[in-house]
């Protein structure tokens, strides 16, 4: 049963510390997502990769916020510093694009819910 | 640019009522038309989906119709189960967005014994 992993699963942390998030997308898959879910904005794209290049990270403050895929099968999401405004569950997802293919679908991990003190 | 909306939640209904969730959209292209669900402490799952108009998505008992003329994949099912208490999010993909999906605002479903 082929599933995006995410860990951790929660973190709790001082503000000014770094926060790394870890993200496995299933095998085969091209695109990865980084999303954040709040009660106040919903859900939010922050960045995506595919074939492990950044396509658009848009969303993401840049100052304290970065995104990368060091290999296939591994997506980071980091902040630092992070602030209590951060706090959020923060989902990664994957899917598969190919060339002259139409298939948008997305499969979401569990998330992680950060919360910062 | 894409946008979807979605009527205001929360929706609070008994079990085996019947129920449905509007859902609807602007885009520049032709979009593919999704609904997600996401049930407590879990990520996001595909529901349904449509790619071309007058499709109909369904499962588990959900169905929705894309409807291009008033731009419109609204939710519904004929009898609700608690088990179905869930957030329920609308969301579109064009050919223009690269496999981007723009989500509407989701909608909490509450349903009681």
């Amino acid at each position: 049963d082929a599933r995006v992993t995410q860990t951790p699963r929660h973190k709790v942390t001082e503000m000014g510390q770094e926060v790394t998030m870890r993200c496995q997308p299933i095998l085969g898959h091209n695109t990865v997502f980084w999303y954040r879910q709040t009660m106040m904005q919903g859900l939010e794209l922050l960045a995506y990769f595919r074939n492990r290049a950044p396509l658009d990270d848009s969303g993401m403050p840049k100052d304290r916020f970065s995104a990368e895929m060091p290999d296939a099968t591994l997506a980071t999401l980091k902040i630092q510093p992070s602030e209590p405004r951060d706090s959020a569950v923060y989902f990664c997802a994957s899917g598969i694009r190919l060339a002259g293919r139409l298939n948008n679908e997305q499969f979401f991990g569990p998330g992680t819910r950060l919360t910062v003190l | 640019g894409n946008s979807v909306t979605q009527m205001e939640g929360p929706v609070t209904l008994s079990e085996e009522a019947f129920l449905t969730i509007n859902c609807t959209y602007t885009a520049t292209g032709y979009p593919s038309l999704f609904w997600y669900v996401q049930y407590p402490g879990e990520g996001l799952q595909l529901l349904l989906k449509a790619t071309k108009a007058d499709d109909k998505g369904s499962n588990k008992g959900f169905e929705a119709t894309y409807r291009k003329e008033t731009t419109s994949f609204h939710l519904e099912k004929g009898s609700v189960q608690v088990s179905d208490s869930a957030v329920y999010f609308c969301a579109l993909s064009d050919k223009g967005s690269g496999s981007r999906l723009t989500f509407g605002e989701g909608t909490q479903l509450t349903v009681n014994p």
